[in-house]
C-alpha cells in the first residue's frame, strides 16, 4: 500500500524553538505539498515541490521554508516557532503528470507553547 | 483569484438517507479539476471524486456523485443511503493553472443512526 508518513502525529514546542517537520513518500512521486489545516480556515498551502531542491511559495509561506534534499522526503522547518503556528500540518503528493490526484500524510498536530 | 466556498460547516443526515454537500467556486479558467475529499476521524484525507471540467457527465463513485454545473460554478457532493462510517470532514477542491490546489473551508458531516 502506497503511503505519505509524517514522523509525528504530535508534536508540543516552545516558542522560539526551530522545529523540523519531516514527510516521507514511498510512491516516487515528483510532486510534494506542505499544507495548514485550522479549524474554519480549511486548508491553506504553505509550500509547494515539484522536483529535488526546487520549491515554490504557496499562499501562506511567511514564518516557514522548507527543503527537499532527496526525491522522497520533503521538509518543513518553523525557523523560530510562534504560537501562531499551533495547527495541524498536512503534507501530501502526487506524479508531476498526474497533479490531480493527491495521497496525504495523517497530519502532525503541533502546539507551540 | 481562484476562491472555493463551503456554505455549510455542519450537517446531519439520518442514516441511509440521501444528503447534499454544497461548493461553490470562482475561476475565470475554463479548464480545471475539482474534487471532494473526505478526513475522517483518524486525520487520513481521502479522494472521494474528482470532475474535469471539460466533462459534462456528472462523476460517480458508488454512492457519491456529483452535480456539476459549470455556468453556475456549482459542485455539490451528493450521498446516497448515508452510513455510519460517512462521519467526517468533506473538503470541496479546485485545482489552479499552476497545479496548486485550494480547498474550502469543510462542512462537518454527522450520521444519526
Amino acid at each position: 500500500d502506497v503511503k505519505v508518513t509524517q514522523s509525528s502525529r504530535y508534536l508540543v514546542k516552545r516558542t522560539g524553538e526551530k522545529v523540523f517537520l519531516e514527510c516521507v513518500q514511498d510512491m516516487d512521486h515528483e510532486n510534494m505539498f506542505w499544507y495548514r489545516q485550522d479549524p474554519g480556515l480549511g486548508l491553506r498551502l504553505i509550500y509547494f515541490s515539484y522536483d529535488v531542491k526546487m520549491k515554490e511559495k504557496g499562499d501562506i509561506p511567511e514564518g516557514y521554508s522548507v527543503s527537499r534534499e532527496k526525491k522522497e522526503r520533503f521538509s518543513l522547518i518553523l525557523e523560530s516557532a510562534s504560537t501562531n503556528q499551533t495547527s495541524m500540518y498536512l503534507c501530501a503528493s502526487s506524479f508531476i503528470w498526474d497533479s490531480v490526484s493527491l495521497t496525504f500524510g495523517s497530519g502532525t498536530r503541533l502546539t507551540v507553547v | 483569484a481562484q476562491t472555493v466556498t463551503q456554505s455549510q460547516p455542519e450537517m446531519s443526515v439520518q442514516e441511509a438517507e440521501t444528503v447534499t454537500l454544497s461548493c461553490t467556486y470562482d475561476t475565470s479558467e475554463s479548464d480545471y479539476y475539482l474534487f471532494w475529499y473526505k478526513q475522517p476521524p483518524s486525520r487520513q484525507m481521502i479522494l472521494v471524486i474528482r470532475q474535469e471540467a471539460y466533462k459534462q457527465q456528472n462523476a460517480t463513485e458508488n454512492r457519491f456523485s456529483v452535480n456539476f454545473q459549470k455556468a453556475a460554478k456549482s459542485f455539490s457532493l451528493k450521498i446516497s443511503d448515508s452510513q455510519l462510517g460517512d462521519a467526517a470532514m468533506y473538503f470541496c477542491a479546485y485545482r489552479r493553472r499552476d497545479d496548486k490546489i485550494i480547498f474550502g473551508k469543510g462542512t462537518r458531516l454527522h450520521i444519526l443512526p
